[in-house]
């Protein structure tokens, strides 16, 4: 099956930096990826779509100049947590879309504690 | 809006046993749905994927079935293990767009 990497696995920042996420699609391209966060025992949260080469589209309450993401390939997005606060501590994942929108491959996700 | 609902929230079993989890979604109208796990601090590895157009899917102990006209699904696993204790999420694709709705999940605990 298809592999959907994100780098790093783990990361803790202190509040007030900024911390970027990756996202690649290892063995095919990904023409539309999605940023999810997850808090402890909850579900997933669509936070943004990103399709290569346009601005992406983000979900209600999720501020844009906070995390900003960009889809500059079709192979690689980034999520920037901009001014890290503690309550920006969460599990984020990624998934990635391939051209046929026939199913989404999820990443392994990143822990980020913000202390 | 869509909305998912995954019953039960938690389930504990013995090994052996046969089980079903419950998914059920308001808007009938998807292109696909899933059957996810996730394991503690993990990522979700995809487990079944169903067309609208199918009524279920299987791959070894897991079988997958889907009513799309009352909007439910159901996943079975036959003879637990211990290694199935996971969380299990449902989420739907919509005919709309790409995003995919999630459940709340069920967590699973197989005892030895």
């Amino acid at each position: 099956g298809a592999v959907v990497s994100q780098h790093p696995s783990r990361v803790i920042c202190k509040s007030g930096t900024s911390v970027k996420i990756e996202c690649r699609s290892l063995d095919f391209q990904a023409t539309t990826m999605f940023w999810y966060r997850q808090f402890p025992k909850q579900s997933l949260m669509l936070m943004a779509t990103s399709n290569e080469g346009s601005k992406a589209t983000y979900e209600q309450g999720v501020e844009k100049d906070k995390f900003l993401i960009n889809h500059a390939s079709l192979t690689l997005s980034t999520l920037t947590v901009t001014s890290a606060h503690p309550e920006d501590s969460s599990f984020y994942i990624c998934s990635a879309l391939s051209g046929g929108f026939y199913e989404q491959y999820f990443g392994p996700g990143t822990r980020l504690t913000v202390t | 809006k869509q909305e998912v609902t995954q019953i039960p929230a938690a389930l504990s079993v013995p090994e052996g046993e046969n089980l079903v989890l419950n998914c059920s979604f308001t808007d009938s109208a998807i292109y696909n749905l899933q059957w996810f796990r996730q394991d503690p601090g993990k990522g979700l590895t995809s487990l079944l994927l169903i067309q609208s157009s199918q009524r279920e899917q299987t791959s070894g102990r897991l079988n997958a079935s889907l009513d799309k006209s009352s909007g439910r699904s159901t996943l079975y696993i036959a003879a637990s293990q211990p290694g199935d204790s996971a969380t299990y999420l449902c989420a739907v694709k919509e005919t709309s767009g790409s995003r995919l709705t999630f459940g709340e999940g069920t967590q699973l605990t197989v005892n030895p």
